[in-house]
């Protein structure tokens, strides 16, 4: 199946500076990656995605990149603000051994995201 | 929301004790799943419904099983509580057209302590 990496595990930055999380897959066939953010105690929740033919998107003050030769995307954000404060996962669909992935996501560890004042 | 509600929101149980969390979708949605989030872990996928009465296993399955005997709901059933299945459990959906991508929606949360 497929196996995501995420890195770092703990971020901290100051308000104003960029962030930048960076995620790792395995299996070449995947073409959607999407990015959650998840407030402490509640739900993750879908901030922004990207498939396979497109090597960037962005959405005001967020962006994510994607490499498909090394099999690597990111999550950037500009401007931190310490609302974006929170942990947030990468993911990248997983497929059982029929080779269909149902639309299931494997994610990654999950990056701990500390904006300061 | 997408319309997911999960029940119950917060409980605490007994080693040893069966324990059935639901998950209830109101938007006639296909796909379920069911997550746990462990700290270092992130989330992980436990059981998933492609359809009624259609189902398979993830990636930590052991322990648990799971039943979808109409669309709207999916039952995951823990048949003997373990403290290792402490742990917050989500329901998903995957909603959108199949070009849209994966595009998955979570519920809630329930938060499960086994004691």
């Amino acid at each position: 199946g497929e196996n995501v990496e995420q890195h770092p595990s703990t971020l901290s930055v100051q308000e104003g500076d960029s962030a930048v999380i960076k995620c790792t897959y395995s299996d070449s066939a995947s073409n959607y990656f999407p990015w959650y953010k998840q407030e402490l105690g509640k739900r993750p929740q879908l901030i922004i995605d990207i498939r396979s033919n497109v090597g960037e998107k962005k959405d005001q003050r967020i962006a994510v990149t994607l490499n498909k030769t090394a099999k690597h995307f990111s999550l950037h954000i500009t401007e931190t603000q310490p609302e974006d404060s929170a942990v947030y996962f990468c993911a990248a669909p997983g497929k059982n051994a029929g080779g269909t992935s149902y639309g299931k996501l494997t994610f990654g560890q999950g990056t701990i995201l500390t904006v300061h004042p | 929301d997408a319309g997911i509600t999960q029940s119950p929101r917060h409980k605490v149980t007994e080693t040893g004790t069966p324990v059935t969390l639901r998950c209830h979708q109101t938007e006639n949605h296909r796909y379920m799943y069911w997550y746990r989030q462990d700290p270092g872990h992130g989330l992980r996928l436990i059981h998933y419904s492609y359809g009624v009465k259609d189902t398979d296993k993830g990636e930590v399955s052991d322990g648990y099983s799971v039943s979808r005997s109409k669309t709207e709901d999916f039952l995951l059933t823990l048949e003997s509580a373990t403290s290792s299945q402490t742990s917050v459990y989500f329901c998903a959906i995957r909603a959108g057209r199949i070009l849209s991508g994966n595009t998955i929606y979570f519920g809630e949360g329930s938060w499960l302590t086994v004691v």
